[in-house]
């Protein structure tokens, strides 16, 4: 079957840096995303890797190692704002987005 | 990025009544739309998946004919939930798709039945 497993929980200090992890098994790959969500709203696009290595953009970064199954999303300089849940999903042989369950973020200050 | 809205952003309905919930893409062809609930605290489901000119694709568990899908132009998919019962208050979020770029959220809809 497939899957995305991803951290429910997570919690960071103000300034600090925080990486959440996400792996997955899917039916073929056709490149991972990372969204944002705060609480409320709907969720709004971060990120789009297909290619391993790293992208990155301004304080947010995401790195990708397809042979592992593997994703990472690196925030730095965290600030109060960025306290949401961050959603990986991975597009599959079909296009259709594969969601995990998202990773909620609290900062503290 | 690409802009999708969502009409209505809000809407409190009587147990019983339809509500139809549109979502538009503004500045692409959305050659397919993707329907979501999401619960409070609670990760998104996907509800149906529906291409342009052709009937949506709806996920295990999710009745089709209490949750009806119209995709009927390139950057329009409607969702109705006829007799909204209570159970039915979620979030209701819808993305669209042009091509193989990465899908655009609505702002979403938020449905409360009393």
């Amino acid at each position: 079957g497939q899957n995305i497993d991803q951290p429910t929980e997570m919690t960071a200090t103000e300034g600090a840096i925080v990486q959440i992890n996400c792996t997955y098994q899917t039916s073929g790959f056709n490149g991972l995303f990372w969204y944002q969500q705060h609480a409320g709203e709907a969720p709004t696009f971060l990120s789009y890797n297909v290619l391993d290595g790293l992208e990155e953009k301004g304080r947010f970064s995401s790195f990708l190692s397809r042979s592992k199954g593997y994703s990472y999303l690196l925030l730095k300089e965290l600030q109060m704002k960025d306290s949401a849940s961050y959603l990986c999903a991975v597009m599959d042989s079909n296009y259709q987005l594969i969601w995990g369950a998202g990773t909620k973020l609290i900062i503290k200050p | 990025g690409a802009v999708v809205s969502q009409h209505p952003s809000r809407v409190i309905c009587k147990s019983g009544t339809s509500v139809k919930i549109e979502c538009r893409s503004l500045d692409f062809q959305a050659t397919t739309m993707f329907w979501y609930r999401q619960f409070p605290k609670k990760s998104l489901m996907l509800m149906a998946t529906s291409n342009e000119g052709s009937k949506a694709t709806y996920e295990q568990g999710v009745e089709k004919d209490k949750f009806l899908i119209n995709h009927a132009s390139l950057t329009l998919s409607t969702l109705t939930v006829t007799s909204a019962h209570p159970e039915d208050s979620s979030f209701y979020i819808c993305s669209a798709r042009g091509g193989e770029r990465e899908p655009f959220f609505g702002p979403g809809t938020r449905l409360t039945v009393l």
